[in-house]
Order: structure tokens, then C-alpha cells, then sequence
């Protein structure tokens, strides 16, 4: 089974500033079918339900502001939110799609600093 | 837009199964380009795949679940199921129901992501 670990656990940002989130796969997310990483992320809000924003690592999902933005390689991965916004506050998860079982990271709690 | 309404009990025996239940409105669920799947967040804690569905019938799962899920599909009621046996405190959870949408197929197997949740039902585990 593929782990996902994301760091930092919790991050403290100020509003308008640079907020950067990592995942690393255990093994790579890479599939050589067509040469695209099958890594999401999501947002969750406390008491809802999870919102996707990103897939093949960096493709926003319809809606999704463009300061949200998504990068990595085969293991290593990073959801940056350009300028904070005061409703950017949650917790941000990665997930891999590449093998099953599909799995999350812990998650990564965002807090305005 | 499609839309998931999850419904069942909060409230489970141990060693009795969970039963729930999501409804999909705005579309179809014979899609060709969805699956349907179950998830669960343990309180405080973070995101567990349960199992997808196709409208075919084809089903997937979380092996760690040791056989004890079953999903289910009624597609004259545009409806599909999650029953979970044999339940402890450790099946205490908020579960979704999630629309897979499906990005990429290649020999037989499909891949995709969580694109539409239900609203979460919290089950807890208790005598």
C-alpha cells in the first residue's frame, strides 16, 4: 500500500503571505501510461465535507481560485496558496489515485498567523 | 450539478452491522464516467477509503476492512448502499458518500478522484 506523508502538520501563515504544504508518497505516483501523477488534494472546512482542488498534481478543479496551486515530481508534492485569504483556513489533504487502496495524507491544518 | 444525500442511523450496536444509504439527484447514476464510493474520518483524525461502486455492480475495496463491507447499487432508485458487519468503537466515524469521477481508464481499470460528497453521516459505535 502507498503511504502519503504531509508536513507540516499544522501551519501558521498571515493573511496575504505564501502558505506551501507537502506530501511525499512511499512509493512514486507516476504512471507511465501517460506520463501523469495520480495526486489530488482537498479542503476541508470544519463540519464539511471535503472539496477537491486539485488532480494530476497540478490541474485546479473547476471553480477553484488560481492562487491555489499544485507541483511535485513522482513522490515529492507541494499545494501552495499564493495569498491567504481569511477562508483559506482548514485542513488541506493529499491523496493518491494510482494504486488501490486509495489513501490520504494525515491532512494539514491551516491557521491564519 | 449533482448532488449526495446520505441517510441511516448515527447509533450502532457492537457487533452489528452499519447500513447507510446515499441518494443521488442531478444526473444519473448508470454514468459511464463515475464510480461511487464510501469514505470515513474517524473523530479528529483523517480520511479513509471504504470501497467504490460501479453501476455495473463491479466493486472495489479497502482490504484492511477484512471483508466486513458491502456496497451495493440500486440504480432504479438512482441509489447506492454501505453495509459494514460485525461493527467495534473503532468503526466510530463520519461517513461520506462521494462521487468518483473518472479521469483516465486503460486496460480494464479506471482512475479518478473524489469530486462530489454527501453532507457526512457521524455513526457511533455504541451499546
Amino acid at each position: 500500500d502507498i503511504v502519503m506523508t504531509q508536513s507540516p502538520d499544522s501551519l501558521a501563515v498571515s493573511l496575504g503571505e505564501r502558505a506551501t504544504i507537502n506530501c511525499k508518497s512511499s512509493q512514486t505516483v507516476l504512471h507511465s501510461s501517460n506520463n501523469k501523477k495520480y495526486l489530488a488534494w482537498y479542503q476541508q472546512k470544519p463540519g464539511q465535507p471535503p472539496k477537491l482542488l486539485i488532480y494530476w498534481a497540478s490541474t485546479r478543479e473547476s471553480g477553484v481560485p488560481d492562487r491555489f496551486s499544485g507541483s511535485g515530481s513522482g513522490t515529492d508534492f507541494t499545494l501552495t496558496i499564493s495569498s491567504l485569504q481569511a477562508e483559506d483556513v482548514a485542513v488541506y489533504y493529499c491523496q493518491q489515485y494510482y494504486s488501490s487502496p486509495y489513501s490520504f495524507g494525515q491532512g494539514t491544518k491551516l491557521e491564519i498567523k | 450539478q449533482q448532488q449526495l444525500q446520505q441517510s441511516g442511523p448515527g447509533l450502532v450496536k457492537p457487533s452489528e452491522t452499519l447500513s447507510l444509504t446515499c441518494a443521488v439527484s442531478g444526473g444519473s447514476i448508470n454514468s459511464s464516467s463515475s464510480f461511487w464510493g464510501w469514505i470515513r474520518q474517524p473523530p479528529g483524525k483523517g480520511l479513509g477509503w471504504i470501497g467504490n461502486i460501479y453501476f455495473t455492480g463491479n466493486t472495489y475495496y479497502n482490504s484492511s476492512l477484512k471483508s466486513r463491507a458491502t456496497i451495493s447499487i440500486d440504480t432504479s432508485k438512482n441509489q447506492f448502499s454501505l453495509k459494514l458487519n460485525s461493527v467495534t468503537a473503532a468503526d466510530t466515524a463520519v461517513y461520506y458518500c462521494a462521487r468518483l469521477r473518472a479521469l483516465f481508464c486503460s486496460d480494464g481499470n479506471c482512475y479518478g478522484v473524489f469530486d462530489i460528497w454527501g453532507q457526512g453521516t457521524m455513526v457511533t459505535v455504541s451499546s
